[in-house]
Order: structure tokens, then C-alpha cells, then sequence
């Protein structure tokens, strides 16, 4: 199985901050790679696909990058809505995996 | 709008056997890939296995931890999954998420709704 390993765990942030999270493949992946956001008691929610592409009604401060091995996530000009847990999940491969969850926190 | 609304969930005892459903509304559910994905409580998320449409001979994958022991199925006339469990360990309490992938080749792999979930508790 891929291991999907992300960091960091937790981070604390202010609103307005730029925040970047990595997620790191233990094999390549090309660039099957999506990205989730998960608030407390809601399910997750699809922010990027194909490692880059933005979903439908996903605000343009969310992106994503990279290819093989090495992805992250970058979230710019944080906004009070975004403060949540955030997992990454590697499709080139079965069994599909996630990573462990990255938990933004309120600096 | 897109609804997915699971149900059969439930408490019981190890070795147990309990059946999910999934009701799909709002979107030509038959045309897509159906997932389910699992998170125990405090925990993060886990994909359980996937069952592919009908141009795909509803075609099947599972996690190592469930293979052997756990069934995805799916009636299209329904527009309604399922996901048979046996052989319940503890380890698959969980709240249970009934997930559509995305339909073209760059999305297929990315799970694009989300249901709820419904609760699953395995006791010893």
C-alpha cells in the first residue's frame, strides 16, 4: 500500500496568513492526487483534484501543486472559514490511502 | 442537489454482521464510480472499497483491512449502494461515509460528494 504522510500535524495560524501544507507519497503517484477539508462534525469536502485542479465553488485562495512524490497545499490570506482539518489522498493506485490529517488551529 | 443519505448503522458484537445502504438523488448516480470511506471516532479518514458502474461490470477494489469480509454492491434502479459487512472486528467501528467519485479521467479517483455517514460500533 502507498503511504501518504503529511505535515505538519497541527498548525497555529492567524486569519490573513499565508499557510502551506505538504504531503508527501511513499512511492510515486504522478499526479493522482486530491486534497479534502473537514470541519468538525461535516463530512469531507473535495478541494482539489488531479493534484492542481480546483473544485467547482472552491475559492481561488486554496492550491495545489506538485507531481511523483512531493504535493502541497497552499492556502492564501486565511479566512475564519478555514480553519479545519485538511487530508490528502493519493488515486493512482489500489488501495486508495490518506494522509494522517493536517488540523489548522486559531494563533 | 446532490443528496447521498446512508443507512444501517447500528451496534453489534464482534464477529457480527450489519448492511449499509446509500440512498443517491440529484445526480445520475449509475454513471459513477461509488466509494465508501470510513473515519473512527478521533481518528482520520480510511477508503474502504469502491464499486465501478455498469460500463465497468460494477467491477470491485477493497482495502486490505476489509477484503474477504466486507461487500460492495450496487442496485441502479434504486440509485442505491450498499456495503455488506462480516466477520466484525472492533476495529471497524466507524462512521461510515457512502462517497461519489468524479466522472471524467481526471476526477475518478477523487471522492466529490460526501454523504453524512452512519454510525457503526462493534462491540467486544
Amino acid at each position: 500500500d502507498i503511504q501518504m504522510t503529511q505535515s505538519p500535524s497541527s498548525v497555529s495560524v492567524s486569519v490573513g496568513d499565508r499557510v502551506t501544507i505538504t504531503c508527501q507519497a511513499s512511492q510515486g503517484i504522478s499526479r493522482w492526487l486530491a486534497w479534502y477539508q473537514q470541519k468538525p462534525g461535516r463530512a469531507p469536502k473535495l478541494l482539489v483534484y488531479a493534484a492542481s485542479s480546483l473544485q467547482s465553488g472552491v475559492p481561488s485562495r486554496f492550491s495545489g501543486s506538485g507531481s511523483g512524490t512531493d504535493f502541497t497545499l497552499t492556502i492564501n490570506s486565511l479566512q475564519p472559514e478555514d480553519f479545519a482539518t485538511y487530508y490528502c489522498q493519493q488515486a493512482n493506485s489500489y488501495p486508495y490511502t490518506f494522509g494522517q490529517g493536517t488540523k489548522l488551529e486559531i494563533k | 442537489e446532490v443528496q447521498l443519505v446512508e443507512s444501517g448503522g447500528g451496534l453489534v458484537q464482534s464477529g457480527g454482521s450489519l448492511r449499509l445502504s446509500c440512498a443517491a438523488s440529484g445526480f445520475s448516480s449509475n454513471d459513477h464510480y461509488m466509494d465508501w470511506v470510513r473515519q473512527a471516532p478521533g481518528k482520520g479518514l480510511e477508503w474502504v472499497g469502491r464499486i465501478r458502474n455498469k460500463a465497468n461490470s460494477y467491477s470491485t477494489e477493497y482495502a486490505t483491512s476489509v477484503k474477504g469480509r466486507f461487500t460492495i454492491s450496487r442496485d441502479d434502479s434504486k440509485n442505491s449502494l450498499y456495503l455488506q459487512m462480516n466477520s466484525l472486528k472492533t476495529e471497524d467501528t466507524a462512521l461510515y461515509y457512502c462517497v461519489s467519485a468524479g466522472l471524467d479521467l481526471k476526477k475518478d479517483g477523487a471522492f466529490e460528494h460526501w454523504g453524512q455517514g452512519t454510525l457503526v460500533t462493534v462491540s467486544s
